[in-house]
């Protein structure tokens, strides 16, 4: 069974770059899921960030898309997270999970999630 | 595209059956099978609890089931138990430019 492990700064100033990577572990980032990231503001729900495929290929939130970018390191078997020009709305549990777009159509296996703050 | 529609909150006593309806678009639950519901715990991460509408993952309860009619997907636990209450989410893939999209949300409480 898959399992993913979020890691990156807790704490990120206004403007900057967020950078999260999720570790993979347990299996192939090769396999046949796309690799996704889900984000949840303190006390909102859950929005979709954007997922990628071994391949390279991406799909992102439009919402989100002039700021994020979602890249794929084979040889390190994991997956990132960059997102621009952050603001206090960035801040949030970012989640990795994997999407079985081939079978069950769902995000079966989560990251157990990392809080990072947009803060001065 | 906006989030699914679901109800902000629902409430139960032990014992009882529930139903969260999740409203989408022919574009999204209307047009396609690919419906999915999660478990969210306080502090914890979600966790996938019916996939394809109405499909169990293996070590999910069968107290809890999944249905579609239309645009609207709905999700029913039956026998409440006090470990049920949470905050469920629907899912489901969309063909807008959007790719996916998730529900707003519900709390359940169990009385």
């Amino acid at each position: 069974q898959v399992q993913l492990q979020e890691s990156g700064p807790g704490l990120v100033k206004p403007s900057g770059t967020l950078s999260l990577t999720c570790a993979v572990s347990g299996g192939s980032i090769s396999s046949s899921n796309w690799w996704s990231w889900v984000r949840q503001p303190p006390g909102k729900g859950l929005e979709w960030i954007g997922q990628i495929y071994h391949s390279g290929s991406t799909n992102y939130n439009p919402s989100l898309k002039s700021r994020v970018t979602i890249s794929v390191d084979k040889s390190k078997n994991h997956f990132s997270l960059e997102l621009t020009s952050v603001t206090a709305a960035d801040t949030a549990v970012y989640y990795c999970a994997t999407y079985d777009f081939w079978t069950s159509h769902a995000m079966d296996v989560w990251g157990q999630g990392t809080t990072v703050t947009v803060s001065s | 595209q906006s989030a699914l529609t679901q109800p902000a909150s629902v409430s139960g006593s032990p014992g009882q059956s529930i139903t969260i309806s999740c409203t989408g678009t022919s574009s999204d639950i209307g047009g396609y099978n690919f419906v999915s519901w999660y478990q969210q715990h306080p502090g914890k991460a979600p966790q996938l609890i019916i996939y394809e509408v109405s499909n169990r993952p293996s070590g999910v309860s069968n107290r809890f089931s999944g249905s579609k009619s239309g645009n609207t997907a709905s999700l029913t636990i039956s026998g409440l138990q006090a470990e049920d209450e949470a905050d469920y989410y629907c899912f489901s893939f969309t063909s807008s430019t959007t790719y996916v999209l998730f529900g707003g949300g519900t709390k359940l409480t169990v009385l």
